[in-house]
């Protein structure tokens, strides 16, 4: 059974770079595509963007330049960097496996983590 | 606002079923079949329910169904179940090779 776990500073000062990292266990982090995913507090779920295992990547344009995605193949790791924070990036950060095709869809989710953007 | 659309809020009786819409365009819903949704309970991570606008992943109930038309697709869960209490969120990729979320519905048994 794949088991996905975050692990970063809860806290983050504005205008900081929000880092994370996910632990992927029960599986290898090869020839799939692993997601960031948030969910501000009472509010939605927001793609932020995917790699993968090779390096190749994609984000949400919303989020414009400030996403960093990169993989640790050796550690079954992947990690988001945020960069330029302000209080609107709080939120619970998902990482998430990604089956492509045929099918898009996400099927294993970590638990999240909530990260709080304060001075 | 989020990329598709999705009722606030959605309720039936036990035994009851429902159904929840997700609108998005033809760069979205309308254009690919990779039309999923999850299940969210409070404090918990989604569970996904169904892909492929209606496939069941193991272990899903088969009270849970999907379907598309156009640029909508819809959730329906038939016999109204307790625990069915939750939000529930449909997702798309894109033209754009991204992922997009409904803005999430709120299930209520009453």
């Amino acid at each position: 059974q794949v088991q996905l776990q975050e692990s970063g500073p809860g806290l983050v000062k504005p205008s900081d770079t929000l880092s994370l990292t996910c632990t992927v266990s029960g599986g290898s982090i090869s020839g799939y595509y692993w997601s960031w995913i948030r969910q501000p507090p009472g509010k939605g779920l927001e793609w932020i963007g995917h790699i993968y295992y090779s390096g190749n990547t994609n984000h949400n344009p919303s989020l414009k330049s400030r996403v960093t995605i990169s993989v640790d193949t050796s550690k079954n790791q992947f990690s988001l960097k945020l960069s330029s924070v302000t209080a609107a990036d709080t939120a619970v950060y998902y990482c998430a496996r990604d089956r492509t095709l045929p099918f898009r869809y996400f099927d294993y989710w970590g638990q999240g983590t909530l990260v709080t953007v304060s001075s | 606002q989020s990329a598709l659309t999705q009722p606030a809020s959605v309720s039936g009786s036990p035994g009851q079923s429902i159904t929840i819409s997700c609108t998005g365009t033809s760069s979205d819903v309308g254009g690919y079949n990779d039309v999923s949704w999850y299940q969210q309970h409070p404090g918990k991570a989604p569970k996904l329910m169904i892909y492929d606008v209606s496939k069941r992943p193991s272990g899903v109930s088969n009270r849970f169904s999907g379907s598309k038309s156009g640029n909508t697709a819809s959730l329906t869960i038939s016999g109204l179940q307790a625990e069915d209490e939750a939000d529930y969120y449909c997702s798309s990729y894109t033209s754009i090779s991204t992922f997009e979320f409904g803005g999430g519905t709120k299930l209520t048994v009453l």
